[in-house]
């Protein structure tokens, strides 16, 4: 069985500063993808940023980042100069092959203030 | 390219009735997953249906039923409503390779069951 575990049911940044929402997994499988997903109020999921497990370097899109620890099966998310449109709830979630569906942590609620 | 798309957005029931969910996806997608997403539960893994057939299932009661068409539209239906089936239900598409999975996810249908 694979979990995703997200510890921080909130966060809450100042605009402009940054933030990192922790994530931590669990897989018997060598081979696997791992997403952050952003759901905004009552709007669709959209796929933040995804991590192949084989791949050693942290993922970077814009001011989205990732931080990858393998070893100690940690994925957590930073979030450089935060704005309010970041605000959403984000859900990390793991896939493999095995499994062949995602597998969601419980979200952490990001509130931006300015 | 059009995004994935769901009917109705919204939807209220009373208990023993059934309910008819349907999802389009992205064009040129073949597998369709659907989720079920409560503020107790969380995102869980209903079924995928990939070319007609259910190639995955999570750990839904037989209540839960889904199919997908020639056209890679896919119903979910759930029969004898129960309170506890009020949920956004999400679905999502993808190419269906198994390898790398990146679903796109429409916007949701919200079930009430009175």
């Amino acid at each position: 069985a694979q979990t995703v575990t997200q510890s921080q049911p909130e966060m809450s940044v100042q605009e402009a500063e940054t933030v990192t929402l922790s994530c931590t997994y669990d897989t018997s499988e060598s081979d696997y993808y791992l997403f952050w997903y952003k759901q905004p109020p009552s709007r669709q999921m959209i796929l933040v940023i995804r991590q192949e497990a084989y791949k050693q370097q942290n993922a970077t899109e814009n001011r989205f980042s990732v931080n990858f620890q393998k070893a100690a099966k940690s994925f957590s998310l930073k979030i450089s100069d935060s704005q309010l449109g970041d605000a959403a709830m984000y859900f990390c979630a793991l896939y493999t092959g095995t499994a062949s569906k995602l597998t969601f942590g419980t979200g952490t609620r990001l509130q931006v203030t300015l | 390219k059009a995004g994935v798309t769901q009917t109705p957005r919204y939807l209220i029931k009373t208990r023993g009735q059934q309910v008819t969910l349907s999802c389009s996806p992205i064009s040129g997608h073949r597998s369709v997953s659907w989720y079920q997403q409560t503020p107790g539960q969380g995102l869980q893994f209903l079924f995928e249906y990939f070319s007609e057939t259910q190639r995955n299932k999570g750990n839904f009661p037989g209540r839960f039923s889904g199919r997908q068409f020639s056209n890679s539209r896919s119903e979910m239906n759930v029969s004898t409503l129960e309170l506890g089936d009020s949920a956004l239900y999400l679905c999502a598409s993808s190419t269906g390779q198994v390898a790398y999975n990146e679903q796109f996810f429409g916007p949701g249908t919200r079930l009430t069951v009175l």
